[in-house]
């Protein structure tokens, strides 16, 4: 099983950018040349929301203040100008092979 | 638009079975991987099962195989997730899950249903 892991806490501020990062144990490089690495964001008492995909790819209706970066085994979701309905916990999420596995989440709150 | 609502849950004891469903609308279900997550409240995010559009093809957390069964009524536009032999480790919040096709990321999630195993 693959371990994802993430930096518990992020506290940040209104208007300035954060990035959460996320380590996988191994390569997420899939057979097929592709990394499946995505980010979700979860409000409290709501579903998570699927945010970026394949790395870095926005999905559908996301702002363009979130950005996903990294390769093999390191990345990083920015959110540049964070808002207030930012806070909440962002996981990552590997599906490079079975089970798939998520990071434990990282918490931002507003400092 | 997409919606995924999910029913079933309870309170259910040790040793029991339980079988929840997820209702899916606003997309061909019939086309779509679908998944079964689950949060212990207050906790991470844990990846359960997936079914592959026709029903064929199943994968399973280790610690369920064997317990828990994902099937699909495509008529019904319904995903279902069948527990048998629930422990209190079963506790949580189960989701179900739309799958972003070849992207293999999960973008619709339903809003969840509480599972608890108590005596």
């Amino acid at each position: 099983e693959i371990v994802m892991t993430q930096t518990p806490l992020l506290p940040v501020t209104l208007g300035q950018s954060a990035s959460i990062s996320c380590r996988s144990s191994q390569s997420l490089v899939n057979s097929d040349g592709y990394t499946y690495l995505s980010w979700l964001h979860q409000r409290p008492g709501q579903p998570p929301r699927l945010l970026i995909y394949q790395i870095s790819y926005r999905f559908s209706g996301v702002p363009d203040r979130f950005s996903g970066s990294g390769a093999g085994t390191d990345f990083t979701l920015k959110i540049s100008r964070v808002e207030a309905e930012d806070v909440g916990v962002y996981y990552c999420m590997q599906a490079a092979q079975f089970p798939w596995t998520f990071g434990q989440g990282t918490r931002v709150d507003i400092k | 638009q997409v919606q995924l609502v999910e029913s079933g849950g309870g309170v259910v004891q040790p040793g029991r079975s339980l079988r929840i469903s997820c209702e899916a609308a606003g997309f061909s279900f019939s086309s779509n991987v679908m998944h079964w997550a689950r949060q212990v409240p207050g906790k991470g995010l844990e990846w359960v099962a997936r079914i592959s559009h026709d029903g064929i093809y199943t994968q399973y957390l280790d610690s369920v195989k064997g317990r828990f069964l994902i099937s699909r009524d495509n008529s019904k536009s319904t995903v279902y997730l069948q527990m048998n032999s629930l422990t209190t480790e079963d506790t949580a919040v189960y989701y179900c899950a739309k799958d972003l096709g070849e992207r293999w990321a999960l973008d619709y999630w339903g809003p969840g249903t509480l599972v608890t195993v108590s005596s």
